[in-house]
């Protein structure tokens, strides 16, 4: 199994463009999550997915969007980039997403917007 | 979530064990404790959770109080591979169906050769 797979690695963006950050795993699991790591601080939700068709905000939701079209595939839109989305962001999955369950992350896309 | 604190980093030396605590004295009675790691340059990793009773995997043992109000994370010999950011975890069903991760900041741990 490869895992949580995520593309790509590095992205240079230039203020007001915009891209997707794609992320996939191959472990059937239901729960997918997006988060952002700032330089020296701890990671934080942006969006999360129960299921294909399912999705929902996080804690820091604003300026992202998230489709679900099928269990393997949980892509990150931006659409008008800026600055303050410079950051670190890594893709989880988890397979039931109770309390006891463990979140499997991706080694995650490193993005700066100039 | 409830609240953690953890020392800002920790050294140790190679090959000996390291305690790594954690505080979380807001805790509830259905919330686990997971420990995460974020080794440099890469997506954290899961190491231990536990609810009530220590636990032991191939990894680390979870020391948890009686009281619940704190735990210790025990890496028995440490590697210079251990050398991460270590993140203690309170997890409990946010209300929204999230079951998300709330990280901290973490302790840095520094693994002296």
């Amino acid at each position: 199994n490869a895992g949580v797979t995520q593309t790509p690695k590095f992205r240079i963006l230039k203020i007001g463009q915009s891209m997707t950050l794609q992320c996939a795993q191959d472990m059937n699991h239901n729960y997918m999550y997006w988060y952002r790591q700032d330089p020296g601080m701890g990671l934080k939700l942006i969006y999360y997915s129960v299921g294909a068709g399912i999705t929902d905000k996080g804690e820091v939701p604003n300026g992202y969007n998230v489709s679900r079209s099928t269990t393997e595939d949980f892509p990150l839109r931006l659409e008008l980039a800026a600055p303050s989305q410079t950051s670190v962001y890594f893709c989880a999955s988890s397979s039931i997403g109770v309390t006891a369950d463990t979140q499997y992350f991706g080694p995650g896309t490193r993005l700066t917007v100039l | 979530d409830a609240k953690t604190t953890q020392p800002n980093s920790m050294e140790s030396n190679e090959e000996e064990p390291v305690h790594l605590p954690c505080n979380h004295s807001t805790i509830s009675g259905t919330d686990y404790i997971h420990w995460y790691r974020q080794l440099p340059s890469q997506g954290p990793e899961y190491v231990i959770h536990g609810l009530t009773s220590n636990v032991n995997n191939r990894m680390a043992s979870l020391a948890i109080a009686e009281d619940r109000k704190s735990s210790t994370l025990i890496l028995h010999r440490a590697t210079l591979r251990d050398a991460a950011v270590y993140y203690c975890i309170l997890r409990g069903y946010s209300g929204a169906g999230s079951y998300q991760l709330t990280f901290g900041k973490g302790t840095k741990l520094s693994v002296i050769p």
